[in-house]
């Protein structure tokens, strides 16, 4: 069975510093690998997704990479900004298409 | 594109009651539809799979007879909570599927805003 794991569990930070979130996966048998956030009392917002053939995804300030043979995604939010205060979530379907597991999430919070 | 509403978005209902929970895929039409839990500071936990015309696939601990699902459509799916009970108050959230385009079949689930229940 697919077992997420993420740390830090929570992480504080001043404004504008660059920071890693670490996801790592039992079963490196994925199609892809998802990182999403959340807001207190919200749903999830899809941040990015890498496909098991690629090594790494970009989305403006975001930048996630995948190592599939080591079990690991890390998630680099550069000039981190007060906005950016969420829990972060990673997920990996088991079979594409089915079910998500997800990880328990880094609770940031960037302090202006 | 690719939107999932939840309705309601809030609940407060008595010991003993029944809530029914909505989730519509707005612009696309949902190959599958996902239902999670959510209690505080705890990660998303699947409930069940849920299948236009079929059956749903509940997760191992989780009682079918205390959460009805029903998936009328490739648009609706409905997540009703029978006899609710104060331990039962959590967040719900819905995902719809959808099938992407491209030489490799892969399903991308988008995510409703949630449901917040709350069992007095």
């Amino acid at each position: 069975k697919q077992e997420v794991t993420q740390i830090p569990a929570a992480l504080s930070v001043p404004e504008g510093e660059n920071l890693v979130l670490n996801c790592s996966f039992t079963d490196s048998a994925i199609y892809n690998l998802q990182w999403f956030r959340q807001d207190p009392g919200k749903g999830l917002t899809s941040l990015l997704l890498i496909q098991s053939s690629q090594r790494e995804q970009t989305s403006g300030r975001l930048n996630a990479s995948l190592d599939k043979s080591s079990g690991r995604s890390t998630l680099y939010i550069a000039a981190s900004q007060p906005g950016d205060s969420a829990t972060y979530l990673c997920a990996v379907p088991e079979t594409s298409g089915s079910r998500l597991t997800f990880g328990e999430g880094t609770q940031l919070t960037v302090n202006p | 594109g690719a939107v999932v509403s939840q309705h309601p978005s809030r609940v407060i209902c008595k010991s003993g009651t029944s809530v029914k929970i909505e989730c519509r895929s707005l612009d696309f039409q949902a190959t599958t539809m996902f239902w999670y839990r959510q209690f505080p500071k705890q990660s998303l936990m699947l409930m069940a799979t849920s299948n236009e015309g079929s059956k749903a696939t509940y997760e191992q601990g989780v009682e079918k007879d205390k959460f009805l699902i029903n998936h009328a459509s490739l648009t609706l799916s409905t997540l009703t909570v029978t006899s609710a009970h104060p331990e039962d108050s959590s967040f719900y959230i819905c995902s719809a599927s959808v099938a992407s385009g491209g030489p490799l079949y892969q399903e991308t689930q988008y995510f409703g805003p949630g449901t917040r229940l709350l069992v007095l």
